[in-house]
């Protein structure tokens, strides 16, 4: 089946470490999009990706690296520069031209 | 700047009821709209959308009714039923090209039985 695939589901991360999340699609999509959510909060845009070897900043991109080096993989480092990283995230693709996304299924990191 | 806001962080109905849900957003440039279901530890699920050509659209027991006037979207779901507890977002495409989708805060739905 197609879809998108987020890991781990949970992370834990000392704090000064890096880590990353790891996304994978196997839709085809051209884009790719990661998403941070808080709790009570909507969903807001870290870094996208419209294309491979190409990604833009969104509005939180602060103490984030991506990298898309191949259309169906988007990681995403979240680094000792990211002062509150306890959070949900999410990945998501689309087709270009195309309207909604296809969600991942998340990964929850806490700093322990 | 763009904002996509709900009225009513919670709401709960009774099995069987019918909901409603609202939406208010700011951008009058905004040429497409969704509405995304998403259960507790899980990611967003496509509901339905809407064009800004159109001011209604029907799908499996939900309704997208869109007042462009007012800037205003709501989620009509027919027959409430207990799997439909969830939190509901509604998310804009501003335009401009990039299809980048601005979501709101979410409305929490709760059925009582």
């Amino acid at each position: 089946d197609g879809g998108i695939t987020q890991s781990p589901k949970y992370l834990f991360r000392k704090e000064g470490q890096n880590v990353t999340l790891s996304c994978e699609q196997n839709l085809n999509h051209d884009a790719m999009y990661w998403y941070r959510q808080d709790p009570g909060q909507g969903l807001r845009l870290i870094y996208y990706s419209q294309i491979v070897n190409d990604f833009q900043k969104g509005d939180i991109a602060e103490g984030y690296s991506v990298s898309r080096e191949k259309k169906e993989s988007f990681p995403l480092t979240v680094t000792s520069a990211q002062k509150n990283p306890t959070a949900f995230y999410l990945c998501a693709s689309n087709q270009q031209g195309a309207g909604g996304y296809t969600f991942g299924s998340g990964t929850r990191l806490t700093v322990v | 700047g763009e904002s996509v806001g709900l009225h009513l962080p919670t709401l709960s109905v009774q099995e069987g009821d019918n909901s409603i849900i609202n939406c208010a957003y700011s951008n009058s440039a905004s040429d497409y709209f969704i509405w995304y279901k998403q259960e507790s530890g899980k990611g967003p699920q496509f509901i339905i959308d809407i064009r800004s050509n159109m001011d209604k659209r029907q799908g499996q027991r939900v309704t997208v009714l869109l007042n462009k006037t007012v800037k205003h979207l709501s989620l009509q779901i027919a027959a409430t039923q207990p799997g439909d507890s969830a939190v509901y977002f509604c998310a804009e495409n501003g335009g401009g090209g990039e299809n980048k989708l601005t979501f709101g805060t979410g409305t929490q739905l709760k059925v009582e039985l």
